[in-house]
């Protein structure tokens, strides 16, 4: 069962353009949205998070626009730059229970050229 | 503060050996995790844990077992090692009254 899908695989975007991510979601129990940024040989950082009670998060060039009724967030990358390029993921979170349960999806890889 | 440190980075284990790997956090944080990642399918749960003493199952807990004998410790054991356990492993941790987790670098196995 895949709850969380995530679009595009990969992207190449120019040095000042806009990276746009996606990720669509099953499951309306998640009840926080983040983006994680993983570069090569690290662990994931969280990078930028929304709760439901919002539709819109900015944070300097990362900006979250959040669709409950679509069931969709993405991220925003205002001009991109090259030290943007890593892997995003998107990985809502099931409040049940203890301990945050992230649901990760399948990543996008993001090249910023120049 | 070192955050979340993993030992070993590395490791190329036969099929069939057993092995233990190591998660450290010095941020007093009370929940921790352990997670496998495979090229195209994202970070899928093992087993975590709420606290000292505790532990439960994940998404993928088959094969792996876990112990938290110490609140900074997480430990990560696989019995009896299969070509379908080669991973990127990562542990991370997070404080009870939040949502962000702190992953740590990574440990790669190869289990030929």
């Amino acid at each position: 069962q895949q709850q969380v899908k995530q679009s595009p695989q990969s992207l190449i975007v120019q040095k000042g353009g806009i990276s746009i991510i996606n990720c669509a979601y099953e499951n309306t129990a998640f009840d926080y949205f983040p983006w994680y940024q993983q570069f090569p040989g690290k662990g994931p950082a969280l990078l930028i998070a929304i709760r439901p009670d919002v539709s819109e998060k900015k944070e300097g060039r990362f900006t979250i626009s959040f669709n409950k009724s679509a069931k969709q967030f993405s991220l925003h990358i205002m001009d991109s730059q090259p030290g943007d390029s890593a892997t995003y993921f998107c990985a809502p979170l099931h409040p049940a229970g203890t301990a945050s349960k992230l649901t990760f999806g399948t990543g996008t890889r993001l090249q910023v050229t120049l | 503060n070192a955050g979340v440190t993993q030992t070993p980075k590395f490791r190329v284990l036969k099929t069939g050996q057993s092995m233990t790997l190591l998660c450290a956090q010095d941020m007093n944080h009370e929940y921790m995790y352990w997670y496998r990642q495979d090229p195209g399918m994202g970070l899928r749960l093992i087993h975590y844990s709420v606290g000292e003493g505790t532990t439960a199952k994940g998404e993928v807990p088959d094969g792996y077992n876990v112990s938290r004998l110490k609140k900074q410790n997480f430990l990560l054991g696989l019995e009896s090692a299969a070509p379908s356990q080669t991973s990127v492993y990562f542990c991370a941790s997070s404080r009870a009254d939040t949502d962000t987790q702190y992953f740590g670098p990574g440990t790669r196995l190869t289990v030929l």
